[in-house]
């Protein structure tokens, strides 16, 4: 089983839609991050926590919110889906204590706005 | 002028070939370099670090020019295994352990065929 594990791993929706991104972990890591990737863009960092309750913005955080209610789980919301949203995300967890500055992804998040 | 740059590729090279990829940094403080590798439609995954003059794990080397600001991986005998994207990280701030705002390549496709 994945240590890093993001729920749903495909979706389609509509414009206008909320949606949320699951992750939950089991690695034990108190910072955890959520990216999109975008062909030729390569991945940019939404936002991330390095602990329940905080919050900081990254590169690209207009459109989205997050909410870390427990050490293992971050989740990401868009609250009205627009069509450049489309794009594969990724949950990401980081040990700062452990192999230095290793980064862990989850399976990654297909999402699609039509 | 993006932060991190690679080429794109695809770098389409016969097993047992040695085959090299650069990557370019804006940032001149930055200390900290990764080489992550990502398969088709899956998560990245720590390739390698490199720090100060390089690091070697194997068949891979990756070597680091201050001076010119680019980062290089080179792989030597490659298998049809090595098939991936492999992406380019940097750390620009410097501080180590810093996650947050790791910046990443777009990354650079190899195909190793038989």
């Amino acid at each position: 089983d994945a240590d890093v594990t993001q729920t749903p791993r495909n979706r389609i929706t509509k414009t206008g839609k909320r949606i949320m991104l699951e992750c939950s972990q089991t690695k034990g890591h108190d910072r955890m991050y959520w990216y999109r990737q975008d062909p030729g863009l390569g991945l940019r960092l939404i936002y991330y926590s390095f602990d329940v309750k905080d919050i900081n913005k990254g590169e690209i955080s207009d459109g989205y919110s997050v909410s870390r209610q427990a050490q293992a789980k971050f989740s990401l919301s868009l609250e009205s889906a627009i069509p450049n949203q489309t794009a594969l995300y990724f949950c990401a967890t980081s040990d700062p204590g452990g192999a230095g500055n290793t980064i862990y992804f989850g399976e990654g998040s297909w999402l699609t706005v039509v | 002028r993006k932060e991190v740059e690679q080429d794109p590729g695809p770098f389409n090279v016969p097993e047992g070939a040695t085959v090299a990829f650069n990557c370019t940094y804006s940032n001149s403080a930055s200390q900290s370099f990764f080489w992550y590798r990502q398969d088709c439609r899956k998560e990245p995954k720590l390739l390698m670090s490199v720090y100060s003059s390089g690091n070697e794990d194997g068949r891979f080397t990756a070597q680091l020019n201050r001076a010119s600001q680019y980062i290089s991986l080179l792989i030597r005998d490659s298998k049809l295994s090595d098939s991936a994207t492999y992406l380019c990280v940097v750390n620009p701030r410097g501080e180590l352990n810093n996650n947050n705002d790791m910046r990443f390549g777009a990354g650079t496709r190899l195909t190793v065929k038989p």
